[in-house]
């Protein structure tokens, strides 16, 4: 089975700190993609990489940035954490062939 | 862009038959995609298409027509742990990566 773990379950910030947001995927995936979901909003991609080192934004990238240093690792940061990010984020990876995402069970961020 | 469109919420009553509807536009379009998401929990795959036509898969079939930027998602014989978010998802190809984009999802609502 595919497995996508998040560091987190459940993580509160103070305003202005800085977050990390780690995402592990097992199967050897290309492409992975970081989301925020928020009530009524839907998913919206926030970046996606689509190889170690590569990165690209994605619709809603102010005030967040990514780090893919390793390919089973795909990192979010908060560089100063907000209250309007307060929100569930979900990870997700895919093959190269761009088959069905597979998400990790979300990091519900609330800043302070 | 991508504009993709679901209705916010729809019921039904256990036994019976429900479709939920998706209306995309688009460029570059390379696939959609079907999840479900229960509540607190991450999306999970449901069904994909390419082609135009029917995919049936257990109790869930879905729909796609890419001359009308149409696609439906069918489940029969609802239970109620299908009470969940539908989310409808369409892929594009850009420049040798492929980026999916969320609907704002439908919230089906099983009843007795």
């Amino acid at each position: 089975d595919v497995k996508v773990t998040q560091s987190s379950r459940y993580l509160v910030k103070r305003t202005g700190e800085k977050v990390f947001l780690e995402c592990v995927q097992d199967m050897d995936h290309e492409n992975m993609f970081w989301y925020r979901q928020d009530p009524g909003l839907g998913l919206r991609l926030i970046y996606f990489s689509y190889d170690v080192k590569m990165k690209e934004k994605g619709d809603i990238p102010e005030g967040y940035s990514v780090s893919r240093e390793k390919k089973e690792r795909f990192s979010l940061i908060l560089e100063s954490a907000s209250t309007n990010q307060t929100s569930m984020y979900l990870c997700a990876s895919t093959s190269g062939q761009g088959s069905e995402q597979y998400f990790g069970p979300g990091t519900r961020l609330t800043v302070t | 862009g991508q504009n993709i469109d679901q209705p916010t919420e729809m019921t039904a009553t256990e036994g019976a038959i429900v479709q939920i509807n998706c209306t995309y536009q688009t460029s570059g379009f390379n696939g959609l995609f079907w999840y479900q998401q229960h509540a607190g929990e991450a999306p999970t795959f449901l069904s994909y298409n390419v082609l135009d036509g029917l995919e049936e898969k257990g109790r869930f079939s879905s729909f796609l027509s890419r001359s009308k930027g149409y696609s439906y998602l069918l489940l029969k014989e609802l239970q109620m742990k299908d009470s969940a978010s539908y989310l409808c998802a369409v892929r594009v190809s850009s420049g040798g990566s492929y980026i999916p984009t969320f609907g704002r999802g439908t919230s089906l609502i099983v009843h007795p």
